[in-house]
C-alpha cells in the first residue's frame, strides 16, 4: 500500500507570493489533517478534513485554507506569505478522524 | 484551548542508560497516541493507549496512560543509538475529535 505523498518537497517563495500544496492519502483513508512544524512551535494543528468537509481547523489566520477532493486528495493554501510561514508542512492520513495518523514526508517551504 | 506539554525539551544520555518522558494534558484524553520522528524525517505512529491506568509494551518501550486520563509516559530501557529522535505525544478528546501534539522531547544518545 502506498504512503503518504506530499508535493512538492521542497519550495522557495517570496513574500507577499501565494502557494499550494497537495497532499494524496493512504488508499481508503478519508480523513486528512495539516500541521506546520517548526523548531521552536513543534508541530502546530492547522485543519482537518474528513469526506471533503472541514471538521476541524486550528488557531491560524485565514491566509491558511484547504479543502479536500472527492477522491480524498487535499490541498493547502497559503496566500500572502510571510517570512514566518518558512516551515515544515506536513499531511497526515487516517481511516476515521481517530485513528493514528499516517504522514508524508512533508513539503518544505521558505519564504524569502 | 486544550494544551499538551512534554518534559524533558530534550535529553542527553550514553548508550545503555534508561530515558522517561513525560506527556501532561490540560483537559481529559479520550485517547493518546505517541509518535516518533527521527532527524530529518516525519512522525512515525508508534502506540495508541485508551485505557485508563493501561500500560502496554514494545519491546525496551514501556508506555503508559495515566488513571486520570491527563498524563501519560514513555519510558525506554537501555537505549540504543537508533533510539534518537523526537518523541511526541498525541492527546485526544472525544468531543473536538482534533489531536493535540506535545511539545515533543527531543532524545539524543551517544556512545
Amino acid at each position: 500500500k502506498a504512503g503518504v505523498t506530499q508535493t512538492p518537497r521542497y519550495l522557495i517563495k517570496t513574500r507577499g507570493q501565494q502557494v499550494t500544496l497537495s497532499c494524496s492519502p493512504i488508499s481508503g483513508h478519508r480523513s486528512v489533517s495539516w500541521y506546520q512544524q517548526t523548531p521552536g512551535q513543534g508541530l502546530q494543528f492547522l485543519f482537518e478534513y474528513f469526506s471533503e468537509t472541514q471538521r476541524n481547523k486550528g488557531n491560524f489566520p485565514g491566509r491558511f485554507s484547504g479543502r479536500q477532493f472527492s477522491n480524498s486528495r487535499s490541498e493547502m493554501n497559503v496566500s500572502t506569505l510571510e517570512l514566518g510561514d518558512s516551515a515544515l508542512y506536513l499531511c497526515a492520513s487516517a481511516g476515521t478522524g481517530y485513528s493514528p495518523l499516517h504522514f508524508g514526508n512533508g513539503t518544505r517551504l521558505t519564504v524569502t | 484551548g486544550q494544551q499538551v506539554m512534554q518534559i524533558p525539551q530534550y535529553q542527553h544520555v550514553q548508550e545503555g542508560e534508561d530515558f522517561t518522558t513525560y506527556c501532561n494534558s490540560s483537559t481529559t484524553l479520550s485517547n493518546i497516541q505517541w509518535y516518533k520522528q527521527r532527524p530529518g524525517g516525519h512522525p512515525v505512529f508508534l502506540i495508541q493507549l485508551v485505557k485508563s491506568g493501561e500500560v502496554k509494551k514494545q519491546k525496551r518501550l514501556t508506555f503508559q496512560f495515566g488513571e486520570a486520563k491527563k498524563n501519560s509516559s514513555l519510558h525506554i530501557t537501555a537505549t540504543q543509538t537508533t533510539d534518537v529522535g523526537t518523541y511526541f505525544c498525541a492527546g485526544l478528546t472525544g468531543t473536538a475529535s482534533k489531536l493535540t501534539f506535545g511539545t515533543g522531547t527531543r532524545l539524543q544518545v551517544t556512545l
